[in-house]
């Protein structure tokens, strides 16, 4: 069966501070793998999607950024922390034959 | 590209009433809507799914309804308990490819004993 990892868990960083968050999927190959966000009592807003290695597309203009190193991984980055980039990190993927999106744990940042 | 529209943002039903939530979309070569259910401070997860070949599914006390000429699809909750307190996003995305999911913003749900 497939599942997908997420970590890490929780992180609390400074404004300017470099972030990276880091999503495998396992049991599946070739994924379309999507990066969301949810800030604090809001919906799911979509960052990042890629449907193959080296292959990101941007849904929304930010400090962000998406790399999809290898097949089942998918990873967020910035180079600096603004507070608004405080929120509930998810990493989600589907297959590309069906339409049903399975998302990790998540990533709680908090940006002080 | 496609837009999801959910209402209501919050809804508070008693114990055994039924709770219907609301959504529209914008792009009529959307496919597929997909319910998620969230818990405080977990990930969203599937409940029900619809696609544009049917009209309507039901799954125990859950149901789906989907007008295409509308463009809009309902959740409907039956005999509600306090377990189904959560926050429930629909989306909307065409099937296949790298097509993405565009989610609503939501709907806390209090299910009240």
């Amino acid at each position: 069966s497939q599942t997908i990892h997420q970590w890490p868990a929780t992180l609390v960083q400074p404004v300017g501070s470099p972030l990276s968050l880091e999503c495998t999927v396992e049991g599946t190959s070739n994924p379309n793998l999507y990066w969301y966000r949810q800030a604090a009592g809001r919906g799911l807003q979509l960052l990042f999607y890629s449907v193959g290695i080296g292959q990101i597309s941007s849904e929304v203009p930010q400090n962000l950024s998406a790399s999809r190193p290898q097949d089942r991984q998918f990873i967020l980055s910035s180079k600096k922390l603004l507070l608004s980039d405080s929120g509930f990190y998810l990493c989600a993927w589907k297959s590309q034959l069906a339409g049903e999106l399975f998302f990790g744990e998540g990533s709680r940042l908090t940006v002080l | 590209g496609e837009n999801v529209e959910q209402h209501p943002s919050t809804l508070s039903v008693q114990e055994g009433d039924s709770a219907v939530i609301k959504c529209t979309y914008s792009d009529s070569a959307s496919n597929y809507f997909p319910w998620y259910k969230q818990e405080l401070g977990k990930r969203p997860q599937l409940i029900i799914d619809i696609r544009s070949n049917v009209g309507e599914k039901k799954d125990q006390r859950i149901a789906v309804t989907l007008n295409k000429t509308a463009k809009h699809f309902s959740l409907h909750i039956t005999e509600t308990q306090p377990e189904d307190s959560a926050v429930y996003f629909c989306a909307a995305s065409e099937t296949g490819g790298y097509n993405k999911l565009i989610f609503g913003a939501g709907t806390r749900l209090a299910v009240h004993p």
